[in-house]
């Protein structure tokens, strides 16, 4: 089982729409999770970060975790085509690394 | 604030050669973490440097190497290139040993042929 997983995709979602991306996680140490955004050809950019239970709202995105479900998801309002992207979900490792990484899901979003 | 700065950007090597990857973290920020990703294993853990020590190091061969200076700028290098050495190798930052917010660099992409 990988630590964290995170469907593939593609997501395919057309503008204005919501976007719901999901992430599982292995470790239930883990304290501190994050979404990043990476662009085709760029490098990872954090987005949102969630330490608690329940929802983190910032701008058209929303963190949502639930440790007991070891459950982190991303919603993106109003999806825009700018907001297609690979979204990265990175969880607190407790063993020999910072921050273990899914393999990312691809969002799509159509004008 | 100027962010993580990687360099060089592109790099062509050919098997058996070595080379060495180099980074400046953000301003004020003391931790540095190497990433290598790949379009099929995403984002795997290289080593991380704090303070000129090594931290952790991630399941990579000897051949993978690094090391962090006392202004905190940190270099990787990579001896004896492999095909499959050909990555995208990510610099990130973070305030310090502690802090989980890591901020990543362009990277350098490294081809192998």
């Amino acid at each position: 089982q990988k630590e964290v997983e995170q469907n593939s995709g593609p997501l395919s979602v057309p503008e204005g729409a919501i976007a719901s991306l999901n992430c599982t996680y292995s470790d239930r140490g883990s304290q501190s999770f994050f979404w990043y955004r990476q662009y085709s050809g760029k490098s990872p950019e954090l987005i949102m970060s969630i330490y608690s239970n329940g929802d983190k709202e910032d701008g058209r995105f929303t963190a949502q975790l639930n440790k007991a479900s070891q459950y982190v998801s991303l919603l993106i309002r109003d999806s825009q085509p700018s907001d297609s992207a690979t979204y990265l979900c990175a969880v607190t490792g407790t063993g020999f690394q910072k921050l273990v990484f899914g393999t990312g899901t691809r969002l799509l979003v159509s004008p | 604030k100027a962010g993580v700065t990687q360099t060089p950007r592109y790099l062509i090597k050919t098997r058996g050669q070595q080379v060495t990857l180099s980074c400046s973290p953000i301003s004020g920020h003391r931790s540095v973490s190497w990433y290598q990703q790949t379009p099929g294993q995403g984002l795997q853990f290289l080593f991380e440097y704090f303070s000129e020590t090594q931290r952790n190091k991630g399941n990579f061969p000897g051949r993978f190497s690094g090391r962090q200076f006392s202004n905190s700028r940190s270099e990787m290098n990579v001896s004896t290139l492999e095909l499959g050495d050909s990555a995208l190798y990510l610099c990130a930052s973070s305030l310090d040993a502690t802090n989980e917010k890591l901020f990543f660099g362009s990277g350098t992409q490294l081809s192998v042929l």
